[in-house]
């Protein structure tokens, strides 16, 4: 079974800018979450979408927004970059039947702000 | 408010046996899991308790105390490989039900 995708793996982007960014989950896997991971501050929850609807979201702003396809795939958009946006973003895919402890995830995609 | 406390860092020798632990601060525990992240790779998952007790898998054990919001990751028989970051992560349910990693513990394996 294929793990779950990213695309891109790198991106190098200026101030004010957007970017969209892509996964693709484990198939059979119903829910996608995001999460930003910067140096010393680990993992930080982004949202979670199961079945096309946003289920749960984290505390960043709304330049930070996400969607979900029929077939799962999802994509997250953030608009009018910021420097503190620079960061790996994770992917994470889970079967969305409660066992969501258990999470699949993806390589990351490596956002560079200048 | 909710909150997971890690150590920043461990060191520990090369066949020695080292214990990270989590102490955790949230409405809704279900339950802790524990996933490994190697430089420049993908968190993976290690394990999940939800009820308390010893979990073993190999030389990886996690323990939950949910009388005392504490759990930890045992490694046993320390391999180089096992340098890696190690994070506990808190499964929520209730209004706001998803899950909460902590910031990491860094282990160092010496020879």
């Amino acid at each position: 079974k294929a793990g779950v995708t990213q695309t891109p793996r790198y991106l190098i982007k200026t101030r004010g800018q957007q970017v969209t960014l892509s996964c693709s989950p484990i198939s059979g896997h119903r829910s996608v979450s995001w999460y930003q991971q910067t140096p010393g501050q680990g993992l930080q929850f982004l949202f979670e979408y199961f079945s096309e609807t946003q289920r749960n979201k984290g505390n960043f702003p709304g330049r930070f927004s996400g969607r979900q396809f029929s077939n799962s795939r999802s994509e997250m958009n953030v608009s009018t970059l910021e420097l503190g946006d620079s960061a790996l973003y994770l992917c994470a895919s889970s079967l969305g039947d409660g066992t969501d402890y258990e999470q699949y995830f993806g390589p990351g995609t490596r956002l560079t702000v200048t | 408010g909710q909150s997971l406390e890690q150590p920043s860092e461990v060191t520990a020798v090369e066949g020695a046996i080292v214990q990270i632990n989590c102490t955790y601060q949230t409405s809704g525990f279900y339950g802790l899991s524990w996933y490994q992240q190697h430089d420049g790779g993908a968190p993976t998952f290690l394990s999940y308790n939800a009820l308390d007790g010893l979990e073993e898998t190999g030389r990886f054990s996690s323990f939950l105390s949910r009388s005392d919001s504490y759990g930890y990751l045992l490694l046993q028989e320390l391999q180089m490989k096992d340098s890696a970051s190690y994070f506990c992560a808190v499964s929520r349910r209730g209004r706001d039900d998803k899950i909460i990693f902590g910031k990491g513990t860094r282990l160092h394996i010496l020879p």
